[in-house]
């Protein structure tokens, strides 16, 4: 079935380390891939997103590239801050099927960043 | 806008009683979705409406209720509830159609509910 696998955490750093956190995919059909944040006491938010192979999504330092060789989407910043605590989510979207007018996100079991000054 | 807004933020509630979540959008929006948080775990889907119809239940057991009396609003009626079923409740929405790239859920804040 769909799955997503992220790096066990929790992921502790310094403020202005480098930060790479893996997620690899399962390769049914061809899923578009998400990174969603979630900061303390607050739901989900979306932080980037790729829908093809070799697409990059970035936002806010963030980047992460869609590598359908290696069938993964691995998150990275150059350079995190304290404000970057928080639980980071891989997801996948089941593609439509049969002409549904919705997606499944299958998510990764998350990883909490823990950011010290 | 993305804002896809929760009401209320917290819940405390007895086995016994009857109480609703609430979620609403104006995004144009036409599926919408309930998720269920535990502490340090990733979401579980619940129950999915596109166009106003429930498309998906994932067994979820019947004191959960969702209703969805337009496009805009999401309902979660909950009685009788269990002490387990304490956590984060998450309400998300998407666009209807438009390809991959489109159909992006964004979440609202959740209910924290304590079932005591």
């Amino acid at each position: 079935g769909d799955s997503v696998t992220q790096m066990e955490g929790p992921v502790t750093l310094s403020e202005e380390a480098f930060l790479t956190i893996n997620c690899t995919y399962t390769a049914t059909g061809y899923p578009s891939l998400f990174w969603y944040v979630q900061y303390p006491g607050e739901g989900l938010q979306l932080l980037l997103k790729a829908t093809k192979a070799d697409d990059k999504g970035s936002n806010k330092g963030f980047e992460a590239t869609y590598r359908k060789e290696t069938t993964s989407f691995h998150l990275e910043k150059g350079s995190v801050q304290v404000s970057d605590s928080a639980v980071y989510f891989c997801a996948r979207r089941i593609a439509n099927a049969g002409g549904t007018s919705y997606g499944k996100l299958t998510f990764g079991q998350g990883t909490i960043l823990t950011v010290h000054p | 806008d993305t804002e896809v807004t929760q009401t209320p933020k917290h819940l405390v509630m007895g086995m016994t009683n009857k109480k609703s979540l609430k979620c609403e959008q104006h995004m144009g929006h036409r599926a919408m979705y309930w998720y269920k948080q535990k502490a340090k775990k990733p979401p579980e889907l619940m129950f999915v409406y596109s166009y106003e119809k429930l498309s998906i239940n994932e067994s979820v057991p019947s004191r959960f209720s969702p209703e969805c009396p337009n496009s805009s609003l999401l309902n979660l009626h909950l009685h009788a509830l269990q002490p387990e079923d304490s956590a984060l409740y998450l309400c998300a929405s998407s666009h209807p159609t438009g390809g991959r790239a489109k159909n992006i859920q964004y979440f609202g804040a959740g209910t924290r509910l304590s079932v005591l």
